[in-house]
């Protein structure tokens, strides 16, 4: 069956530490999205990408970094520029027409703790 | 810039009874999703609603949507405890990008 995986399911960051969330789909979706979820809050979008090379920043941007240098695969690093990263990180995914259809597709996610 | 807003923040029912959950948007969209959250786990895809109008209904849960008025609700019929959960509308914010900004959620609890 066609999904979206994240892994790790848990990770912990040390202070001053980059860490990177992998986010792969066999959808054959073109774009991808990192959003990032505090407890008790709605999600807010970190990066987007519709094709591969090519991604945008969201409205939390700022700590974070991205690659999409394959369609299938778009990979969300943690630097230690990001002061308070502890949160649920979420990959999702779609395609023209699948949008509109079903929704965006979702990752299980991803809990970064600092310790 | 794309606000959504859900209302109430919370909601504590007792089954069998029916509320509604409020979702209001702040600029144009073509497009607009309610999810369902679990504690803990992933977004489940509940309705998408594209046009004014659109009424769409799942066992207890109906979802409309009113494009001029840029509102959506979510009703929920004669609730059950398996209807615990927080439920998110999200607005496509420009076509082009796919943008997807959420609500804030509701978390719904549903008591016996």
């Amino acid at each position: 069956d066609g999904g979206i995986t994240q892994s790790p399911k848990y990770l912990f960051r040390k202070e001053g530490q980059n860490v990177t969330l992998s986010c792969e789909q066999n959808l054959n979706h073109d774009a991808m999205y990192w959003y990032r979820q505090d407890p008790g809050q709605g999600l807010r979008l970190i990066y987007y990408s519709q094709i591969v090379n090519d991604f945008q920043k969201g409205d939390i941007a700022e700590g974070y970094s991205v690659s999409r240098e394959k369609k299938e695969s778009f990979p969300l690093t943690v630097t230690s520029a990001q002061k308070n990263p502890t949160a649920f990180y979420l990959c999702a995914s779609s395609t023209p027409g699948q949008g509109e259809r079903r929704g965006y597709t979702f990752g299980s996610g991803t809990r970064l703790t600092v310790v | 810039e794309l606000k959504v807003e859900q209302n109430p923040l919370f909601l504590s029912m007792q089954e069998g009874k029916n509320y509604t959950i409020y979702c209001n948007y702040s600029t144009t969209s073509d497009r607009l999703y309610w999810y369902r959250q679990d504690p803990g786990k992933s977004l489940e895809s509940l309705f998408v609603l594209l046009s004014n109008g659109a009424v769409k209904q799942e066992g207890r849960l109906m979802a409309s949507l009113d494009t001029k008025a840029r509102l959506s609700t979510l009703h929920i019929t004669a609730a059950v405890h398996d209807l615990s959960a927080t439920y998110f509308c999200a607005v496509v914010y420009l076509r082009v990008a796919d943008k997807l900004i959420f609500g804030t959620g509701t978390r719904l609890q549903v008591f016996p």
